[in-house]
């Protein structure tokens, strides 16, 4: 199984800081790669896909860039709507295989 | 609009069983596979497995083999996750999902308490 490591497991930003998160896999897994966003009580949404195509109606500071084993998701100046917790999901082999989350907190 | 609704919530006793539905609409339910992924609470997302809806094939990861089973049935285009011999620790919110359409279901918490 591909595992996934994700770092880090919390931050603390402030409002209108930039934020980089990462994903490393255990193997290479082209760019077979999803960042998606939770917030509390509600079901993940996807940010992005193929490691760095952005979703329709994603703001565009949030970007994705990386390829084979390491991944990073950056928000270029954090807004109050993004304290969350994120998580990557690689989509190259069987089975499927989430980071451990990275909770965005206000500091 | 795509939607897939799932039941809702459930409570129930060590060592009893529970399905979970998850019903979808707005799409040909036979052409997207239905992944289940898990959340216990306070913790990260789990990826259980998926069922091909066009076959009723399942496929399982690792710790959900032997207990759960997906299911399906396309006259009213639902898939379902049951879970039998229930234990404390499958308490835990389940979600089903179609990757390649991104979207989720709202998630169904199952709680299990004596």
């Amino acid at each position: 199984d591909i595992q996934m490591t994700q770092s880090p497991s919390s931050l603390s930003a402030s409002v209108g800081d930039r934020v980089t998160i990462t994903c490393r896999a255990s193997q290479g897994i082209r760019n077979d790669l999803g960042w998606y966003q939770q917030k509390p009580g509600k079901a993940p949404k996807r940010l992005i896909s193929a490691a760095s195509s952005l979703q329709g109606g994603v703001p565009s500071r949030f970007s994705g860039s990386g390829s084979g084993t390491d991944f990073t998701l950056t928000i270029s100046s954090l807004q109050p709507e993004d304290f969350a917790t994120y998580y990557c999901l690689q989509n190259n082999s069987y089975p499927r295989t989430f980071g451990q989350g990275t909770k965005v907190e206000i500091k | 609009q795509v939607q897939l609704v799932q039941s809702g919530s459930e409570l129930k006793k060590p060592g009893a069983s529970v399905k979970v539905s998850c019903k979808a609409s707005e799409y040909t339910f036979a052409s997207y596979d239905m992944t289940w992924v898990r959340q216990a609470p306070g913790q990260g997302l789990e990826w259980m497995g998926w069922i091909n809806t066009k076959t009723g094939h399942p496929t399982y990861a690792q710790g959900f083999t032997g207990r759960f089973v997906f299911s399906w049935d396309t006259s009213v285009s639902t898939a379902y996750l049951q879970i039998s011999s229930l234990k404390a620790e499958d308490t835990a919110v389940y979600y089903c999902f179609v990757r390649s359409l991104d979207h989720w279901g709202q998630g169904t918490l199952v709680t299990v308490s004596s």
